[in-house]
């Protein structure tokens, strides 16, 4: 199975930062990579698909970037409503594996 | 609009059975591959089983094979997941998504505990 390692566990921020959201996959998977937040007792929300694209709805200041085994998932200014957890996961191959997700909270 | 919504959860003894529904409406059901993902109670997403939209294709987790089966009525817009041989380590919320993990449900909770 392929792993995905995030970093960092947790990021403490304040509004109006610009972070970046580290995965790493374990062996290749082009840009089979997808980014989603979930905010405490919500569902998973799709932010970025397939490393880069965009998704209807979801603010432009997340963008996605990578391929291979190393993608970034970047928040330029971050607004309070953000705070949550993020987690990756790929589509490369089954099973289609998560990331243990990152936690970003306010400082 | 899209709607995802999960039923069928519950407590359920060790060892024993479930059944859990996601009723689908706002897009055409039958065209699109679903999923089944569980969140233990507060750990990471884990990806369960998928069903392509004609069911000729599936795929288990490994922690699932052979306990779970997933399944879908086309014409009633809806989505399965057969549990059994349930364990407390599957005490989780269960959402279903679709093919492209664009829509969720809120998720129906499964307790699994004497």
């Amino acid at each position: 199975d392929i792993v995905l390692t995030q970093s960092p566990a947790t990021l403490s921020v304040t509004p109006g930062d610009s972070v970046s959201l580290s995965c790493r996959a374990s062996q290749s998977i082009s840009n089979n990579l997808h980014w989603y937040q979930q905010k405490s007792h919500e569902s998973p929300r799709l932010l970025i698909k397939y490393a880069s694209q965009s998704i209807s709805g979801i603010p432009s200041r997340f963008s996605g970037s990578g391929s291979g085994t190393d993608f970034t998932l970047s928040i330029n200014s971050v607004e309070t409503e953000d705070f949550g957890m993020y987690f990756c996961q790929q589509s490369n191959s089954w099973p289609h594996t998560f990331g243990a997700g990152t936690k970003l909270e306010l400082k | 609009d899209v709607q995802l919504v999960e039923s069928g959860g519950g407590l359920v003894q060790p060892g024993g059975s479930r059944k859990l529904s996601c009723a689908a409406s706002g897009f055409t059901f039958s065209s699109f591959g679903m999923h089944w993902v569980r969140q233990a109670p507060e750990k990471g997403l884990e990806w369960v089983a998928y069903i392509s939209s004609g069911s000729s294709t599936i795929y288990y987790a490994d922690t699932v094979k052979g306990r779970f089966t997933i399944s879908r009525d086309n014409p009633k817009n809806t989505l399965f997941l057969q549990m059994t041989s349930l364990r407390s380590e599957d005490t989780a919320m269960y959402y279903c998504a679709s093919g492209n993990f664009d829509y969720w449900g809120q998720g129906t909770t499964l307790t699994v505990s004497s």
